[in-house]
């Protein structure tokens, strides 16, 4: 019963490098859902997938990318990583229109 | 654009008695309204959801009301426990959940 799992939880960066934050979900959802969250400014979206082979961006999405692997996995990538995009960042998916989302429990990310 | 809003960062409630949570919206075009927990280190949980086309959702300890003419979503808590401290973060829905900055509820013993 795992539900939705980020990984890595943490992660320090250089500026430049790149990386990836994976996620996958076992509930069978449709859509998935990128989020960064930082100090007084709530939660906003990245990006979204609504279903397998779609994706669209959200309200935040320079400087990242993402990958809708199949129905379970959902990715988002760094390529240049600038110290701006240190933040908190949840993966979330959902099943119906109105169902509230699952999140993963987050990936800690600092950009020095 | 900040088309959600939560325009109390904190609020102390002492335990036993009714916590309001407020939140207020922008856009008409939103079909669903709910409601998330979020506990330090942790992902945010859902908690309640309303649909545009009502004006009351209860489950339990938790109502959430709707005043479309306003604009204005509340969540009401009684009685309020412990537990119930954490960050709420009110979100509407159009293609995608759009989130508030949250409101920190401490309740006191």
């Amino acid at each position: 019963n795992a539900g939705v799992t980020q990984t890595p939880k943490f992660q320090v960066l250089k500026t430049g490098q790149s990386m990836t934050l994976q996620c996958a979900q076992d509930m069978n959802h449709n859509s998935m859902y990128w989020y960064r969250q930082d100090p007084g400014m709530g939660l906003r979206l990245i990006y979204y997938s609504a279903s397998e082979g779609t994706t669209d961006k959200g309200e935040v999405p320079n400087g990242y990318n993402v990958s809708r692997l199949n129905k379970r996995e959902f990715s988002l990538r760094l390529e240049s990583a600038a110290p701006s995009q240190t933040s908190v960042y949840f993966c979330a998916s959902s099943g119906r229109t109105g169902d509230g989302y699952t999140f993963g429990s987050g990936t800690r990310l600092t950009v020095v | 654009d900040q088309q959600v809003k939560q325009n109390s960062p904190s609020l102390s409630v002492q335990e036993g008695r009714i916590s309001i949570l407020n939140c207020d919206y922008t856009n008409s075009m939103f079909d669903y309204f709910l409601w998330y927990k979020k506990y330090p280190a942790e992902g945010p949980t859902f908690l309640i959801s309303i649909s545009s086309i009502k004006d009351k959702n209860e489950d339990g300890r938790f109502t959430v009301f709707l005043n479309k003419s306003a604009k204005h979503l509340s969540l009401h808590i009684v009685p309020s426990q412990p537990g119930d401290s954490a960050v709420y973060f009110c979100a509407a829905s159009a293609w995608a959940n759009k989130f508030g900055q949250g409101t920190r509820l401490t309740i006191n013993p």
